[in-house]
């Protein structure tokens, strides 16, 4: 059973527009979810991350929004540039537990 | 410069041979982690070290031995390789234990 899912698997959007990845997660002890980014040939890297006494990040233009009790929470990528084009993992771990990862959304962002 | 060295980048390996990954990070980090990224499957947690001790291990098969010689090292030793091995591994360090992480750009390794 996958603890950690995404959707949609791919995503297309516009120079300009807002693309909205959404997670969910089983363990509803789960306390940390970041989101990491990740370009073909490279490692993930951070981009933002939540606690789960949060509902809400912002770092720029990316926001997560949170919701503890339907155990969801989801990326909003503001202003959508070509350089987000990217595949973007959601995660989340319990304590001092390991990550465990969604299986990505594939995004790409078109002039 | 690249803040975690993991190599080679790339790796063929014949079914059952022995290999090391290496990777070693010079972030000044406590912690440090493997993971695997293998087709159509989520990163997986394999193992996590913190001041050179092992915390945790996810990992069913002793095939897969963690060794850390130095504060900012932790190798990965495969032996007996299986052809479903094959994927891409990637070290990451923390300040300390699980808090924001950093990936090295990962070993790709192919058993054939």
């Amino acid at each position: 059973q996958q603890q950690v899912r995404q959707s949609p698997q791919s995503l297309t959007v516009w120079e300009g527009e807002t693309a909205i990845l959404n997670c969910s997660y089983e363990n509803s002890a789960f306390d940390y979810f970041p989101w990491y980014q990740q370009f073909p040939g490279e490692g993930p890297a951070l981009l933002i991350s939540i606690l789960s006494v949060s509902d809400k990040k912002e770092d720029g233009r990316f926001t997560i929004f949170f919701n503890k009790r339907e155990k969801k929470l989801s990326l909003h990528i503001a202003d959508s540039q070509p350089g987000d084009s990217a595949t973007y993992f959601c995660a989340a771990s319990l304590g001092a537990q390991g990550l465990t990862f969604g299986l990505g959304t594939r995004v790409s962002v078109f002039p | 410069d690249p803040k975690i060295i993991q190599k080679p980048k790339y790796l063929v390996a014949v079914t059952g041979s022995e290999k090391i990954l290496i990777c070693e990070q010079y972030l000044g980090h406590n912690a440090m982690y493997w993971y695997r990224q293998s087709a159509k499957k989520p990163l997986e947690f394999m193992f996590s070290y913190s001041y050179q001790k092992l915390m945790d291990n996810q990992t069913a098969s002793s095939r897969f031995q963690p060794q850390s010689s130095k504060k900012n090292h932790l190798d990965l030793q495969i032996t007996a390789l299986k052809p479903d091995d094959s994927a891409t591994y990637f070290c990451a360090s923390s300040q300390v234990r699980d808090s924001d992480y950093t990936f090295g750009s990962g070993t790709r390794l192919l058993v054939i």
